[in-house]
């Protein structure tokens, strides 16, 4: 499982609360990805992160925030959550090597916005 | 950006046939091309990838073949079996000095594989 973890792992939640999702590894990797799924539109990327405080954003960052204090840690925040929100969000790091870097994903959060 | 479609979205075969799933991607730099299978309520599982210097790669009964000048490369299967069902996602990653950072993937939107025994 490339040492990624996510939190929680299931929430439910109402519209216009702040909701944090949080994805933790334990091997140092220098990149690490939000990712969103839903129906009809496979893995579209939120934010990514390429180093401590380095941040950048992906194809669907509207409401949403990033934040990487440690280098094990990638937080995503919905500001005030929307039913468009209701998704299964994905972290995923990225593994460097000499024959090519791969990225592996974390189990996911389903998130539900009532 | 770049941009991946996906064919079929819906692939039904019988255990012990072949199936084949296509991808087409629009960015003639993208250099990296990862399979992921995941399998319902579980995370995309990395099955197999290949790399622009290469056209064709395989791993037992999966193969990965990449068509550069067509910009287009297939996921092939063979002797299927019920456990590979599911839904495999195609993508393709452009290289970071192309204002990508790296390892970023762009998706295709998927195939459900159904292998009915």
């Amino acid at each position: 499982d490339a040492g990624i973890t996510q939190s929680p792992r299931h929430k439910v939640t109402e519209t216009g609360t702040p909701v944090t999702l949080r994805c933790h590894q334990t091997e140092n990797h220098r990149y690490m990805y939000w990712y969103r799924q839903d129906p009809g539109h496979g893995l579209r990327l939120i934010h990514y992160s390429y180093g401590v405080k380095d941040t950048d954003k992906g194809e669907v960052s509207d409401g949403y925030s990033v934040s990487r204090s440690k280098t094990e840690d990638f937080l995503l925040t919905l500001e005030s959550a929307t039913s468009s929100q209701t998704s299964v969000y994905f972290c995923a790091i990225l593994i460097e090597s000499s024959a090519g870097d791969t990225q592996y994903f974390g189990p996911g959060t389903r998130l539900t916005v009532l | 950006g770049e941009n991946v479609e996906q064919h079929p979205s819906t692939l039904s075969v019988q255990e012990g046939d072949s199936a084949v799933i296509k991808c087409t991607y629009s960015d003639s730099a993208s250099n990296y091309f990862p399979w992921y299978k995941q399998e319902l309520g579980k995370r995309p599982q990395l099955i197999i990838d290949i790399r622009s210097n290469v056209g064709e790669k395989k791993d037992q009964r999966i193969a990965v073949t990449l068509n550069k000048t067509a910009k287009h490369f297939s996921l092939h299967i063979t002797e299927t079996q019920p456990e590979d069902s599911a839904v495999y996602f195609c993508a393709a990653s452009p290289p970071a000095d192309r204002g990508s950072t790296l390892g970023r993937l762009y998706f295709g939107r998927g195939t459900q594989l159904t292998v009915w025994p």
